[in-house]
């Protein structure tokens, strides 16, 4: 599986951005980014994902480089409820499409300061 | 649309024993993974199951096994526990037929003890 590279922690304050990058230098052509996020006492909890383009969702946007070798997720307004651990994983689909799994590495531990 | 659900909630066995664990996925969903968290870690796949059968297995042991019913619950059976099985225990669960790449939904684990 290919690997990705994040920092093992951030801080920010509550109601900044929040740019949190991950390296993924060996990202295959089929290999989609995904991120999740895991808060303390639950299990991880999905957040956006992409191939290629950048996208939007209600919760984060996920900016991808053109050699798409780096990926940022992007919080626009944190929260305190958004202190957590972020994992930036990349999905390999294969051609028998059997193999789903997602592996974590250790994240991105986020602190928001109220 | 109810999540996935785990139970028990926390657990402890001494070394030796055997457990299971229990899964109820999420409405529509007809994949469900495993996964063991240790503390500080990431979660690390254990495997996974698609209409009832094994379809991908991560480095663990056969001792670790599993179960999907028709309803798509699943069971995690783990024997002859050791202390380094120690660790959250997550379920998660997906639609493949509706998009091989849609998200996966995690319950909130079970916590395992064994001393």
């Amino acid at each position: 599986d290919a690997k990705t590279t994040q920092p093992n922690s951030m801080e920010s304050n509550e109601e900044e951005p929040v740019h949190l990058p991950c390296n993924h230098s060996t990202i295959s052509g089929t290999d989609y980014i995904h991120w999740y996020r895991q808060l303390p006492s639950q299990g991880p909890e999905y957040v956006i994902h992409g191939l290629t383009s950048n996208v939007n969702n209600r919760m984060a946007s996920l900016a991808i480089a053109e050699d798409r070798k780096s990926s940022t997720l992007i919080l626009h307004r944190a929260t305190l409820r958004d202190a957590a651990v972020y994992y930036c994983i990349l999905r390999a689909i294969n051609s028998g499409g059997s193999n789903y799994k997602l592996t974590f590495g250790k994240g991105t531990l986020l602190t928001v300061n109220p | 649309e109810t999540g996935v659900t785990q139970s028990p909630t926390h657990l402890i066995k001494t070394r030796g024993q055997q457990v299971t664990l229990r899964c109820s996925s999420q409405s529509g969903h007809n994949t469900v993974s495993w996964y063991q968290q240790a503390l500080g870690q990431g979660p690390q796949f254990i495997f996974q199951y698609y209409r009832e059968e094994e379809n991908g297995r991560g480095n663990f042991p056969p001792r670790f096994s599993g179960l999907q019913f028709p309803n798509y619950s699943s069971e995690l059976n783990v024997n002859a526990l050791e202390l380094d099985d120690s660790a959250l225990y997550l379920c998660a669960s997906s639609s493949r037929d509706r998009d091989r790449n849609s998200p996966l939904h995690f319950g909130n684990g079970t916590r395992l003890t064994v001393t």
